[in-house]
């Protein structure tokens, strides 16, 4: 079965300090990968996907993702943050199983940014 | 367009008492979800439907839950009776397929916070 490992709980950065969030996988194949963000009493949005191809993916807000098969990580990336991006951060993984997938979601990462 | 739409954004009930909550997705989404994200935890699937039919209900407490999707549109989570772990924030998502992918992308609502006393 799928899995998705966020080992950082918590995360606090300095405003215009970069930023990395740690996200490991559980796949026997490569899976289709994902980044969402939650702000307060908000939905998920989705910040960038990996399917296949290049393995560094660009997001939205500035986000960026490298795919690394050796390591079975899909970390997640920004060279300055910004006291808006204070937030949750999911990492979530899905078989690419016949043009459908149920995302698997890590347990999340809270961004606190100090101004 | 517009997001998916839900309803209520919160619910304070009492334990064994029941509670429904509502879903409209995106326009043209055949698919649609619903997750249980608990307080500290990442979201979980609760309940896939594609269309009016449903995909996968294999983590649905069925005891206690029930949700469906009557015209292949809006859609209902039902939990009768509660309990006290089900207090979570309850997410509806539809999806799109991807053409340059081959996948579907989910889009989340705000979701509908339950607190069970």
């Amino acid at each position: 079965a799928q899995s998705v490992t966020q080992p950082d709980i918590h995360i606090t950065v300095s405003e215009g300090a970069s930023l990395e969030l740690r996200c490991n996988y559980s796949y026997g194949a490569t899976p289709y990968l994902f980044w969402y963000v939650q702000s307060p009493g908000q939905g998920l949005q989705l910040l960038l996907k990996y399917f296949s191809g290049d393995t560094l993916v660009q997001g939205i807000k500035g986000f960026e993702a490298e795919f690394k098969r050796s390591q079975s990580s899909f970390n997640l990336r920004k060279p300055s943050v910004h006291w808006s991006d204070a937030a949750e951060y999911f990492c979530a993984v899905g078989p690419p199983s016949g043009g459908s997938y149920i995302p698997t979601f890590g347990r999340g990462t809270s961004l606190i940014v100090h101004p | 367009e517009a997001g998916v739409a839900q309803s209520p954004r919160y619910k304070i009930i009492e334990k064994r008492q029941s509670v429904a909550f509502w879903c409209n997705p995106i326009s043209g989404h055949a698919t649609l979800y619903w997750y249980q994200q608990i307080l500290g935890q990442g979201p979980k699937l609760l309940i896939q439907f594609q269309n009016n039919g449903v995909v996968d209900d294999s983590q649905l407490p069925k005891d206690r839950f029930s949700a469906e999707r009557l015209k292949g549109v809006d859609s209902t989570l039902k939990i009768q009776p509660a309990k006290l772990e089900d207090s979570a924030v309850y997410l509806c998502a539809s999806s799109s397929y991807d053409k340059t992918s081959g996948a579907n992308v989910l889009t989340f609502g705000a979701g509908s916070r339950l607190t069970v006393l």
